[in-house]
């Protein structure tokens, strides 16, 4: 069966300092990958997503970035993080586009 | 306005009660819907997905109506354990854009 795993759980940041959360996924191949970010209290909101293996699709501007340098690996990475970048971020799969995402258990990340 | 929109609630019922969401999306190119629950600090589980002809999984029915771009969660005898948010999921059209609602808040009482 397929599994995803995403780490690390919380982590708790300095303004300007950078980032990088990974996702990984098992039990299949040519995933589907997705990061999203959900803020306190509010729905969940696409960054990146990814067909295969260096195919990055960005959907909003930020100072944030993402890498595939693996099928099954995803990276959401960013140089200098701001207060704002604070939220649940979730890494996602699925088969195919349009069929359902599977998430991970998501990192916290606060910014201080 | 808002692509998914939902009721945001909260819904507050006694267990045994049925509960309906409804969900309504302005995208008609819209091939894909699902519905997913969250629970407190967690990340969203799939819980079905809606086919047009409506299905059903044990107390969960579901129902997609493409002329008035809604679709429902219908939950019966409601538990304590179905106490959580439940997120409407549309596809957007294109491939990969998927859009979620803000999600529907749901507390089952003793």
């Amino acid at each position: 069966s397929q599994t995803i795993h995403q780490w690390p759980a919380t982590l708790v940041q300095p303004v300007g300092s950078p980032l990088s959360l990974e996702c990984t996924v098992e039990g299949t191949s040519n995933p589907n990958l997705y990061w999203y970010r959900q803020a306190a209290g509010r729905g969940l909101q696409l960054l990146f997503y990814s067909v295969g293996i260096g195919q990055i699709s960005s959907e909003v501007p930020q100072n944030l970035s993402a890498s595939r340098p693996q099928d099954r690996q995803f990276i959401l990475s960013s140089k200098k993080l701001l207060l704002s970048d604070s939220g649940f971020y979730l890494c996602a799969w699925s088969s195919l586009p349009g069929r359902a995402q599977h998430f991970g258990d998501g990192t916290r990340l606060s910014i201080l | 306005r808002k692509e998914v929109e939902q009721d945001p609630g909260p819904f507050n019922v006694p267990e045994g009660a049925t509960v309906a969401f409804n969900c309504t999306y302005s995208n008609s190119a819209s091939q894909s819907f699902f519905w997913y629950r969250q629970d407190c600090r967690k990340e969203p589980k799939l819980l079905m997905s809606v086919y047009s002809s409506g299905n059903e999984d044990g107390r969960f029915t579901a129902q997609l109506n493409r002329a008035s771009q809604y679709i429902s969660l219908l939950i019966r005898d409601s538990k304590l354990s179905d106490s959580a948010t439940y997120l409407c999921v549309v596809n957007r059209g294109s491939n990969n854009d998927m859009r979620f609602g803000a999600g529907t808040r749901l507390t089952v009482k003793p």
